[in-house]
């Protein structure tokens, strides 16, 4: 099974800022199947990323995707307010799919 | 409104057993794969099952082979989870998610609901 550790735990951001979140897997992930996902409280997660860098419908373009083998990224440009969130990498290349344990964005 | 929609969840002693459902709109149900993904408390989040979009295929976690039942309704719009021999393990928040593809299985999810809670405790 595929280990996704994902870091950091906890980033503390303003506005305005750019947040950069890391996933790195225990082997390589398979070919670009590595998703990302954001959850707020009490809400349904939502799709941002599949395919390492392809945004899904009706994400706006301050999030993008890098990376490839055990490492990856998520990067947000500008967060607005609505961006802060629990964030989710999961990895579909290799049975049984995994996730991360998240990255929580706070505002700071 | 493209929407999912679980519905079942509450306290149910170890031992016994549950229905979970989850109620889709707003798209072709029949067109996609479905998935049951689970949160435990302070944990992330775990894959449980997925059934194809027109059943050719179900498969499931390790955790809840042989316990755990997904089927589905076309005529209802409507994916299920039978959850029998209930552990204090299998307490989370149960969330469906629709597979990311159409008429095939990506393995990712584009649409989920908001979770049901079911907490497994005498």
């Amino acid at each position: 099974e595929i280990v996704l550790t994902q870091s950091p735990g906890t980033l503390s951001l303003s506005p305005g800022e750019r947040a950069t979140l890391s996933c790195r897997a225990s082997q390589n992930v398979n070919s670009i199947y590595l998703a990302w996902y954001q959850h707020k409280p009490g809400q349904a997660p939502r799709l941002l990323l599949y395919g390492v860098s392809s945004r899904a419908t009706g994400i706006p373009d301050r999030f993008s995707g890098s990376g490839s083998g055990t490492d990856f990224t998520l990067t947000i440009n500008r967060l607005e307010p609505e961006d802060f969130a629990v964030y989710y990498c999961q990895q579909y290349g290799s049975s049984p799919l995994t996730f991360g344990q998240g990255t929580q964005v706070d505002i700071k | 409104q493209v929407q999912l929609v679980e519905s079942g969840g509450g306290v149910v002693q170890p031992g016994r057993s549950l229905r979970l459902s989850c109620a889709a709109s707003g798209f072709s149900f029949s067109n996609y794969g479905m998935h049951w993904v689970r949160q435990a408390p302070g944990k992330g989040l775990e894959w449980v099952a997925v059934i194809f979009h027109d059943e050719s295929n179900i498969y499931y976690a390790d955790s809840v082979k042989g316990r755990f039942t997904i089927s589905r309704d076309t005529s209802k719009n409507t994916l299920y989870l039978q959850m029998n021999s209930l552990r204090a393990e299998d307490t989370a928040v149960y969330y469906c998610a629709r597979d990311g593809a159409v008429a095939h299985i990506y393995w990712y999810f584009d649409l989920w609901g908001r979770g049901t809670l079911v907490t497994v405790s005498s």
